[in-house]
């Protein structure tokens, strides 16, 4: 157990749907990553919170959005759902950002399977 | 073409046997190589990371790090069945934001 929770654990949705995925960092983690795992692109960065602020953004889709609040739960917003856009989608924490040669070890969670239909 | 590139096997050895995992990048600026495990239906979890070039062990576990060939490889000695997974490279620039760019996974399936 990586001590990062992830809810729900699956989703089944219709296209056109909107969904909230929900993530809890590890205690004292200030960072929050989202990533997210198809079979045909593999395990891709999102998008990265660190203490409330957007620090980094990978190959995230307009239709989706992220947010970290002050107790520094992650949500991820994702809408005008495709069927592509089934996939798991994993949270990941660290203690920081990271900085010039700096390594923060990133916690996955077990992952939302999302399904859409 | 990928950042990472990763056979994606599946790879199939006997228990005890040494497996060989490797990945290729294109991305001069990666400077911190990772090796993750994921069992199916979970998140994956960190093995193993290396910064720069070279060699690093634990337990049965060796990494090797070959920056001026881009170049990456996992050794796992004496491999058991609990072994079987899929084992992902990542990598990531080490600047503030710190975000993985991983490889698309190797299936190992270590039989008894």
């Amino acid at each position: 157990d990586s001590g990062v929770t992830q809810t729900p654990k699956h989703l089944i949705t219709a296209t056109g749907q909107r969904v909230t995925l929900r993530c809890s960092p590890r205690s004292g983690d200030l960072s929050v990553y989202w990533y997210q795992q198809s079979l045909d692109q593999g395990l891709q960065f999102l998008i990265q919170y660190y203490n409330g602020e957007e620090r980094a953004k990978g190959n995230i889709l307009e239709r989706f959005s992220a947010q970290q609040f002050p107790d520094l739960h992650s949500e991820l917003n994702l809408s005008s759902l495709e069927l592509g856009d089934s996939a798991l989608y994993f949270c990941a924490s660290s203690v920081g950002t990271g900085g010039s040669q700096a390594y923060n070890e990133q916690f996955f969670g077990p992952g939302t399977r999302l399904t859409v239909l | 073409q990928k950042e990472v590139e990763q056979d994606p096997g599946p790879l199939s050895v006997p228990e005890g046997a040494i497996v060989s995992l490797n990945c290729t990048y294109s991305n001069s600026a990666f400077q911190y190589f990772m090796w993750y495990r994921q069992y199916s239906r979970k998140g994956p979890e960190l093995l193993m990371y290396t910064y720069s070039s070279g060699n690093k062990e634990d337990g049965r576990f060796t990494a090797q790090v070959d920056k001026s060939s881009k170049y990456i490889s996992l050794f796992i000695r004496d491999s058991q069945p609990s072994d079987s997974a899929t084992y992902l490279c990542a990598m990531t620039v080490g600047n503030a934001g710190n975000m993985l760019t991983f490889g698309g996974g190797t299936r190992l399936m270590v039989k008894p």
